[in-house]
């Protein structure tokens, strides 16, 4: 199957900074990326995701992008706020299924 | 909003014992997925369905682990006899017949502490 690599596995700003966190996959047929958010308790919510078609995509404060090539998307926040702290997830499909990274403890300090 | 629900939000029991977890997806979703997830690691596929029929168990451990679909809706697993190490949260997830790209959704899962 596919293998998702994340990194880091915590990571802490000051409010309204950026924060990145980065992906790797190891098949190159994975399609579909998507990323998930993990609040405490609670099952994942999908914040962004991108297609293998497309380089770049933006929503708001959230960016995600996709080096088909090098096999890695990242996700971007920007201007970080409190309520962004939370588990951030990336995941890749192949075949119709998703694995998933190992998660990203984001902390934002106010 | 659409949600998938899964219920007991918690359960406490102890090893050896049964327990089992029900999830009912998004409606007209024809795709069901049980998922483990591990304090501090990423959800792992346990079983898919498409519709009732079962489409992916290869990581499930059949000698404790059976999950149904019998009507294509409402899916139930089930752990016999439950061990120490099956406490995690058990997470059901949906999407429809056109590809989990187009709309893939979570439940809040089941928290299962096994002592």
């Amino acid at each position: 199957g596919e293998n998702v690599e994340q990194h880091p596995s915590t990571l802490s700003v000051q409010e309204g900074d950026s924060a990145v966190i980065k992906c790797t996959y190891s098949d190159s047929a994975s399609n579909y990326f998507p990323w998930y958010k993990q609040e405490l308790g609670k099952g994942p919510q999908l914040i962004i995701d991108i297609r293998s078609n497309v380089g770049e995509k933006k929503d708001q404060r959230i960016a995600v992008t996709l080096n088909k090539t090098a096999k890695h998307f990242s996700l971007h926040i920007t201007e970080t706020q409190p309520e962004d702290s939370a588990v951030y997830f990336c995941a890749a499909s192949i075949y119709g299924n998703l694995f998933f990274g190992t998660g990203t403890r984001l902390t934002v300090i106010p | 909003e659409a949600e998938v629900a899964q219920s007991p939000r918690y359960k406490i029991t102890e090893k050896s014992q049964a327990v089992a977890f029900w999830c009912d997806p998004i409606s007209g979703h024809a795709t069901l997925y049980w998922y483990r997830q591990i304090l501090g690691q990423g959800p792992e596929l346990l079983v898919q369905f498409q519709d009732e029929s079962v489409v992916d168990d290869s990581q499930l451990p059949k000698d404790r682990f059976s999950a149904e679909r019998l009507k294509g809706v409402d899916s139930t697993l089930k752990i016999q006899p439950a061990e120490l190490g099956d406490s995690a949260m058990y997470l059901c997830a949906s999407s429809p017949r056109q590809g989990l790209e187009n709309g893939y959704t979570f439940g809040s899962g089941t928290r299962l502490t096994v002592v």
